[in-house]
């Protein structure tokens, strides 16, 4: 069975620059999660998607980060404008059923965002 | 929210068996316990999860005593391989995964 799957793996920009991240989830799981992780900490959940509806996303900074999940499959997350703060690993996640919090999340290998 | 207390770092020689308890004082009726595990440039995998008393899988083992206040992850015979950061998650199982915080984890560094 394939992993969740982003692209690009790594990414480095000048602040105030503009950047996408796409994450693929695993095939059939109904939510999608954007995490992000910077050096030293554990991650921290941006937004939870369940199929192309908004569960949460009181964490996600909404003046410069934005998120869909159009069709309920694949997402994207985009930052705009980047600034030094947001260097970090984005991580997207996925699951099989709703989104309860026991449900297993299975993760991507992150894109490791550097800003300049 | 349960809040969970972790020690930062751990370590360990190979072959040993590790045990990494986690404090959740305010842990609730409806909370379960997750335990990840994340290696370097990855995201974090599932380890093991549980309620109350003890959970064994292919991994690891998760011990909760009566009084849920605390749990403790044990590796048997750890490997270098098993060098990883992790995290012990407590949720509401009537809640959504947006409920969960991942915290800092414990660093494990098994060596020779």
């Amino acid at each position: 069975e394939a992993g969740v799957a982003q692209s690009p793996r790594y990414k480095i920009i000048e602040k105030r620059q503009s950047v996408a991240f796409w994450c693929n989830p695993i095939s059939g799981h109904a939510t999608l999660y954007w995490y992000q992780q910077i050096l030293g900490q554990g991650p921290k959940l941006l937004i939870q998607f369940q199929n192309n509806g908004v569960v949460d996303d009181s964490q996600l900074p909404k003046d410069r980060f934005s998120a869909e999940r159009l069709k309920g499959v694949d997402s994207t997350l985009k930052i705009q404008p980047a600034k030094l703060e947001d260097s970090a690993v984005y991580l997207c996640a996925s699951s099989l059923d709703v989104g309860y919090s026991q449900e297993t999340q299975y993760f991507g290998p992150g894109t490791r965002l550097l800003v300049l | 929210l349960a809040k969970t207390t972790q020690p930062i770092s751990m370590d360990s020689y190979e072959g040993q068996e590790v045990n990494i308890t986690c404090s959740h004082n305010n842990i609730a009726t409806n909370d379960y316990i997750t335990w990840y595990q994340q290696f370097p440039s990855q995201g974090p995998r599932f380890i093991i999860q549980g309620y109350k008393t003890k959970v064994t899988n292919e991994v690891a083992s998760l011990f909760i005593p009566a009084d849920r206040k605390s749990s403790t992850l044990s590796l048997p015979r750890v490997s270098l391989s098993d060098t990883a950061v992790y995290y012990c998650l407590v949720g509401d199982l009537t809640g959504t995964a947006s409920k969960l915080t991942f915290g800092t984890g414990t660093r494990l560094q098994v060596t020779l």
